[in-house]
């Protein structure tokens, strides 16, 4: 069946540090990838999305691109903030088909 | 912008009550979802409507009843649950992909965090 893998955490950076979050998957066929970000006592909010290979999301200074090859979708953002604090989850949906999370990586950035 | 909104935001219920959340959203989506979430997990899946027909049950216990009155509105109807079922709620919706294949894309509400006592 479809999984996602993504590292586990927590991830403790500084200000203005690089992060990565690793996303891994296992999927049959094409499916459309996520990743969602949940701040502290908040619901879920997609952060973005790619819906073939080699696409590129990106949204508030996050990027991540669907590498078929690699069955990846790493989450990287250049500089990081405190506001940044959160936990991001890696996510896969093939079409027609239900949502799949990976467990959620939370990120905490210190000043 | 795409937007659900939940409430109540916070519901505390004894183990006897009946309560129910609701979720409302104007995006024109045909699709929409019940999660439940429990603390540092990700979201689990409950149900799924799709064109205000129940088209997903996962399994979920009948103390926990959905209803979709329009396709507007999707509500969760609560009654003699158990303090384990305490956890973050999260409506979600996403257009149809035509045939009944559901959207791609799924957007989800700020959730209403539910404690039973």
């Amino acid at each position: 069946g479809d999984s996602v893998t993504q590292m586990e955490g927590p991830v403790t950076l500084s200000e203005e540090a690089f992060l990565t979050i690793n996303c891994t998957y296992t999927a049959t066929g094409y499916p459309s990838l996520f990743w969602y970000v949940q701040y502290p006592g908040e619901g879920l909010q997609l952060l973005l999305k790619a819906t073939k290979a080699d696409d590129k999301g990106s949204n508030k200074g996050f990027e991540a691109t669907y590498r078929k090859e690699t069955t990846s979708f790493h989450l990287e953002k250049g500089s990081v903030q405190v506001s940044d604090s959160a936990v991001y989850f890696c996510a896969l949906k093939p079409a027609g088909n239900k949502l799949t999370f990976g467990g959620g990586t939370r990120v905490l950035v210190k000043p | 912008d795409t937007e659900v909104t939940q409430t109540p935001k916070h519901l505390v219920m004894g183990m006897t009550n009946k309560k129910s959340l609701k979720c409302e959203q104007h995006m024109g989506h045909r699709a929409m979802y019940w999660y439940k979430q429990k603390a540092k997990k990700p979201p689990e899946l409950m149900f799924v409507y799709s064109y205000e027909k129940l088209s997903i049950n996962e399994s979920v216990p009948s103390r926990f009843s959905p209803e979709c009155p329009n396709s507007s509105l999707l509500n969760l109807h609560l009654h003699a649950l158990q303090p384990e079922d305490s956890a973050l709620y999260l409506c979600a919706s996403s257009q149809d992909g035509g045939q009944g294949r559901l959207s791609n894309t799924i957007y989800f509400g700020e959730g209403s965090w539910l404690t039973v006592v």
